[in-house]
């Protein structure tokens, strides 16, 4: 039932990159920004991207984000075995039902 | 560092009450963040159930808004979570976390930078 869509999963070798799209409208994606969160196996969501391309202190510069229109899209270069993990976007809804949202979620898996 | 910590049964029965509570620690309450409960099914996404701020006021899920009650205790500087009405769809790790709002010239810039570890809640007779 969530208003943000992202692909189920993805996969790519180590070393090489991934990208995650979260796809919206204009009433949330369109008109607000993006945060992108990690959760790896059995452990609380941990904030990656903040308003759509912004990292927290402590995340390298393998994780970047950005956004065009309704869609935003998370890229993990050099990718590690300890990247496996399920990644969620989210962001504002400020339609008559105001809320916040998250993504479908995507599971990443290093080959 | 701020941190926080879920605690409450892990069991509920069918059409009882879910009750959670927050504790805050490293941090106050009443600074200028929002504090959330989200909530994950075994083997699924992530739901966000509803806010409160230090001055009480409150934001719910609208699928979930007839259900749920968010309150906060400043001088015990936690808050909690009440769902009414429980099945067995209510089964979930709730989180309780601390999100970062700021709308400007109505952009809304919000985001979660501090979570629980979760718990573990089962809706079962």
């Amino acid at each position: 039932q969530s208003v943000l869509t992202q692909p189920p999963s993805v996969s790519a070798a180590p070393g090489q990159k991934v990208t995650i799209s979260c796809s919206g409208s204009s009433s949330n994606i369109g008109n607000n920004y993006v945060s992108w969160y990690q959760q790896l196996p059995g452990t609380a969501p941990k904030l990656l991207i903040y308003d759509n391309n912004k990292r927290p202190s402590g995340i390298p510069d393998r994780f970047s984000g950005s956004k065009s229109g309704t869609s935003a899209t998370l890229g993990i270069t050099g990718l590690q075995t300890g990247d496996e993990a399920d990644y969620y976007c989210g962001t504002w809804d400020s339609s008559l039902s105001a809320s916040y949202v998250f993504g479908t979620g995507t599971k990443v898996t290093v080959l | 560092q701020v941190q926080l910590q879920e605690s409450g049964p892990g069991l509920v029965k069918p059409s009882g009450t879910l009750s959670l509570t927050c504790a805050v620690s490293g941090g106050s309450i009443s600074s200028s963040n929002w504090w959330s409960w989200v909530r994950q099914p075994p083997g699924k996404g992530l739901e966000w159930i509803g806010e409160i701020y230090h001055s009480g006021s409150t934001n719910y899920n609208p699928s979930l808004k007839s259900r749920v009650t968010i309150s906060v205790d400043k001088s015990k500087n936690q808050f909690s979570l009440k769902l009414s009405s429980v099945t067995a769809a209510d089964t979930a790790v709730y989180y309780c976390a601390r999100g970062r709002r700021i709308t400007i010239f109505g952009v809304v810039s919000y985001y979660f930078d501090y979570w629980g570890q979760g718990t573990l809640v089962t809706v079962s007779s």
